[in-house]
């Protein structure tokens, strides 16, 4: 069955410190992926996204992601996080036309 | 700037009641999606619509209804409310399947 796993629901960093969200997907084709990011009250904003090409990708907010077909995985990486990074942190597969799978979320936390 | 409204940011409502949530995009969308979301089970999609007059269950449909007339605009219905609606309510537009989502604020919904 196609899924997708964050395995950490909360982490915590200090301001200036590097992070790295994980993300493990099962799906049997070539995923769409994405990575979104939900501040407090607020919808989902898309943060970046893997179709095809080369594996490392960058987003908005300095933000980057690298696909690992071998892992399975997506994980979502930043230099160095700032307060305002704290948010939760949403991975995504794009599988059976027009369904989404979603993570269960990340909180980050950030530490001044 | 590209937009998803959602009619209410808040709303408090009675078991049985009647309730629609509605959903506004102006990107000219083909695909719009309804999602609940709930502490630590993340996103789970109730149903999604392709076209106008077109919609698909989704992976929780149950106790909802959809109507889509005209192609900005998608309404989620709760025939009679129950407590265990109670969530966070987000709708969703793409250009094409398995394209990036634009989220609306989101409504967060309570039946008492």
């Amino acid at each position: 069955a196609q899924s997708v796993t964050q395995p950490d629901i909360h982490i915590t960093v200090s301001e200036g410190a590097s992070l790295e969200l994980r993300c493990n997907y099962s799906y049997g084709a070539t995923p769409y992926l994405f990575w979104y990011v939900q501040s407090p009250g607020q919808g989902l904003q898309l943060l970046l996204k893997y179709f095809s090409g080369d594996t490392l990708v960058q987003g908005i907010k300095g933000f980057e992601a690298e696909f690992k077909r071998s892992q399975s995985s997506f994980n979502l990486r930043k230099p160095s996080v700032h307060w305002s990074d704290a948010a939760e942190y949403f991975c995504a597969v794009g599988a059976v036309t027009y369904k989404y799978i979603f993570g269960t979320g990340t909180r980050l936390k950030v530490l001044a | 700037d590209v937009k998803v409204t959602q009619s209410s940011r808040y709303l408090v409502k009675r078991t049985g009641e009647k309730v629609f949530l509605e959903c506004v995009q102006d990107m000219d969308h083909e695909n719009m999606f309804w999602y609940r979301q709930d502490p630590g089970l993340g996103l789970r999609l109730i149903y999604f619509s392709y076209d106008v007059k077109m919609k698909e269950k989704g992976d929780i449909p149950e106790g909802y209804s959809v109507s889509r007339e005209k192609k900005e605009r998608f309404s989620l219905i709760l025939e009679s409310a129950s407590t265990n609606q109670t969530s966070m309510y987000l709708c969703a537009s793409s250009r094409q399947a398995l394209d990036e989502q634009f989220f609306g604020p989101g409504t967060r919904l309570t039946v008492l």
